[in-house]
């Protein structure tokens, strides 16, 4: 079954580094997720991505935070200046045109910054 | 906006039987999706289940089912003959079929199967 790979599975940081979280999404997938997932709390959405361009952002998603998917393949979110509640897991997630169908979770990242 | 709303922040169940994990949601549109995932230690989120809201036929899969009221905006999930593996976070999830697919998550609850 196709999935959506993420990497690396964990990256510590310094506070105040930038660090850019990678994810290999379904190849005929054409919607493109990041999610967030403080420990214990729930999964937050950050910022969905379609036709190379973001369609919908949330709050937490500002000027610290960018997206880009460089050469068709790779979707990555990169945090440029990281904060200590930066700390989270954050999965990428992709999906065909049918929604009905559901969206394919990576494994996630889990970012720790100290 | 909005909301999803998990009642329940654990559930304990013991092997073979079965656990109902309740959800309900508020929002003002006519069409959306709604699904169940499941979250094991590892911290994958995996698939478990999905039910469109123009059908009202309760979708099945396996061992895991649910009840779905449009009216009263539930969607409750049923694991029967829970075994260990079952042992996880549940998360329900909503998203409007008007939007790019932003998904609404439940705090989650979490189901414990002891032998």
């Amino acid at each position: 079954e196709p999935e959506v790979t993420q990497t690396p599975s964990h990256q510590v940081t310094q506070m105040g580094q930038e660090v850019i979280l990678r994810c290999v999404p379904i190849s005929n997938h054409l919607y493109f997720y990041w999610y967030r997932q403080i420990l214990g709390q729930k999964v937050e959405f950050l910022v969905s991505f379609y036709n190379n361009e973001i369609s919908e952002k949330s709050e937490i998603f500002d000027d610290q935070f960018s997206v880009e998917r460089p050469d068709g393949s790779n979707f990555t979110l990169k945090i440029r200046s990281t904060k200590l509640e930066d700390s989270a897991m954050y999965f990428c997630a992709s999906r065909s045109r049918d929604r009905a169908i559901g969206y394919t979770f990576g494994s996630g990242t889990r970012l720790t910054v100290v | 906006a909005q909301t999803v709303t998990q009642s329940q922040p654990e559930m304990s169940v013991q092997e073979a039987e079965t656990v109902t994990l309740s959800c309900t949601y508020d929002t003002s549109e006519n069409n959306y999706y709604l699904f169940w995932y499941k979250q094991p230690p590892s911290r994958q989120m995996i698939l478990v289940i999905r039910q469109e809201a123009y059908k009202q036929q309760n979708a099945t899969e396996n061992r895991f089912s649910v009840n779905f009221q449009k009216a009263a905006k539930s969607f409750s999930l049923k694991i029967s003959d829970s075994q260990l593996g079952d042992t996880a976070m549940y998360f329900c999830a909503f998203v409007k079929t008007d939007s790019w697919g932003k998904l609404q998550f439940g705090a989650g609850t979490q189901v414990v199967v002891t032998p």
